[in-house]
């Protein structure tokens, strides 16, 4: 089982859907990341997290440390959004960086 | 500032050759990433500095990687003799103090033949 896992790992949605993307992972983390990468291949980062919630735009990421478990919310979701986005998680015991394997996001218009 | 800038964007060598993949961090960053992602196993990281230092090379697969940070401004990947299945997108990423936000380099894409 990886350590860090996420669902689904394809969404395809219509412009304007409220999207949720989770990330359960099973170590004792510092830090959760969440990462954007565009078609192109460039990587973002859109959130670094260690406990509550953050948002940036239409981009809200919460993190419940107890149940081991994020999620990454778009609201009023745009084709533009069409990308993967990658959790990365820092374990707190070793301090290694894990990558969870991504979630494809295809917005229609 | 430029962000993280990486040099080649392209590489195309041939099995054997030795490969140099290059990073310039954003100023005021203390800590540099290198990952390597492919389509089999995702995103990876190899290694990564604070102030210079090399803090963790658990990630690199085996002894003919190697990657230094002679000062603040500049580290290298290099691979020596390069395969095949070296063939890779690799990431520089940077960022200031252990718990801020990561931020990319456009990559350096090597196909190794």
């Amino acid at each position: 089982k990886n350590e860090v896992e996420q669902s689904p790992q394809n969404l395809t949605a219509q412009e304007g859907e409220f999207i949720t993307i989770n990330c359960s992972y099973s170590v004792g983390i510092s830090a959760l990341h969440w990462l954007q990468q565009h078609p192109g291949g460039g990587i973002v980062s859109l959130f670094m997290l260690s406990s509550g919630k953050k948002k940036h735009g239409r981009l809200i990421a919460t993190i419940n440390i107890q149940e081991k478990h994020s999620s990454l919310h778009i609201t009023a979701s745009h084709p533009r959004d069409s990308a993967v986005y990658i959790c990365a998680v820092r374990s707190h015991r070793d301090d290694k960086i894990i990558f969870g394997k991504g979630t494809r996001l295809h917005i229609l218009p | 500032d430029a962000g993280v800038i990486q040099s080649p964007r392209h590489e195309v060598t041939e099995m054997g050759q030795e490969v140099t993949l290059r990073c310039k961090p954003i100023s005021g960053h203390d800590y540099l990433f290198w990952y390597r992602q492919t389509m089999m196993r995702g995103l990876e990281l190899l290694i990564y500095f604070n102030n210079n230092v090399p803090i963790d090379d658990s990630g690199m697969p085996e002894d003919r990687f190697s990657a230094k940070m002679p000062n603040a401004s500049f580290s290298t990947l290099k691979i020596q003799p390069s395969e095949p299945r070296d063939s890779a997108v690799y990431f520089c990423a940077t960022q200031q103090g252990p718990y801020n936000e990561q931020f990319f380099g456009p990559g350096t894409r090597l196909t190794v033949l």
